[in-house]
């Protein structure tokens, strides 16, 4: 069983850039959410996907942006990027059957570091 | 809103010695509880979770039991080892629809040999 990963791995950018992070979910699960976790901080919920349609949202502005394909790989894409933007990027799959809780699996992160 | 408030690091201790990280919560209903540890360089990964009240999460020698009264999911662990050494998250899942994790501001523990 191949466990969620993420590209890439790191990531510069520079301030008005457009940055797209990439996540595969878990075999047999539907569902993505997204984290951002700042510098000596705890990761913050951005949205989750599941079964392709974004259900729930975080306290994060527009240019955050996201999708979920058929396979149930993710997409977070950030426009004009700002320097508070420079972050660990987490992806989580897990299999939501609507009624109980199933456990979040998170990838290793992408670390986006904004100039 | 819901919220978690864990102690603030570092936390040093010599191995073998015995581990409390606290850990409270606010919110509404009656959320589960887990503790993650992010060790350097690496994701999350779930190390134990409670998901009612008097339920008592353990693993890999770490306990956490879900207090309702004192709204609180101390994480405990009688002798570490340098090996433990890492960032530990205390975190709720928010109710509803959403599968969302609300989570502390972790709280890092070295562990000298």
């Amino acid at each position: 069983e191949t466990g969620v990963t993420q590209s890439p791995t790191h990531l510069i950018k520079t301030r008005g850039q457009q940055v797209t992070l990439r996540c595969s979910s878990q075999s047999g699960h539907n569902t993505v959410s997204w984290y951002q976790q700042a510098l000596g901080q705890g990761p913050q919920f951005i949205f989750q996907y599941y079964r392709e349609e974004e259900n729930g949202r975080g306290n994060f502005p527009p240019r955050f942006s996201g999708l979920q394909f058929p396979n149930y790989s993710s997409e977070l894409n950030v426009n004009a990027l700002e320097l508070d933007d420079s972050a660990l990027y987490l992806c989580a799959s897990s299999s939501m059957d609507g009624t109980s809780y199933n456990e979040q699996f998170f990838g290793p992160g992408t670390r986006l570091t904004v100039l | 809103g819901d919220s978690v408030t864990q102690m603030e690091g570092p936390v040093t201790l010599s191995e073998e010695a015995f581990l409390t990280i606290n850990c409270t919560y606010t919110a509404t209903g009656y959320p589960s509880l887990f503790w993650y540890v992010q060790y350097p360089g690496e994701g999350l990964q779930l190390l134990l979770k409670a998901t009612k009240a008097d339920d008592k999460g353990s693993n890999k020698g770490f306990e956490a039991t879900y207090r309702k009264e004192t709204t609180s999911f101390h994480l405990e662990k009688g002798s570490v080892q340098v090996s433990d050494s890492a960032v530990y998250f205390c975190a709720l899942l928010h109710g509803g629809a959403t599968n969302k994790l609300i989570f502390g501001t972790g709280t890092l523990l070295a562990v000298q040999p």
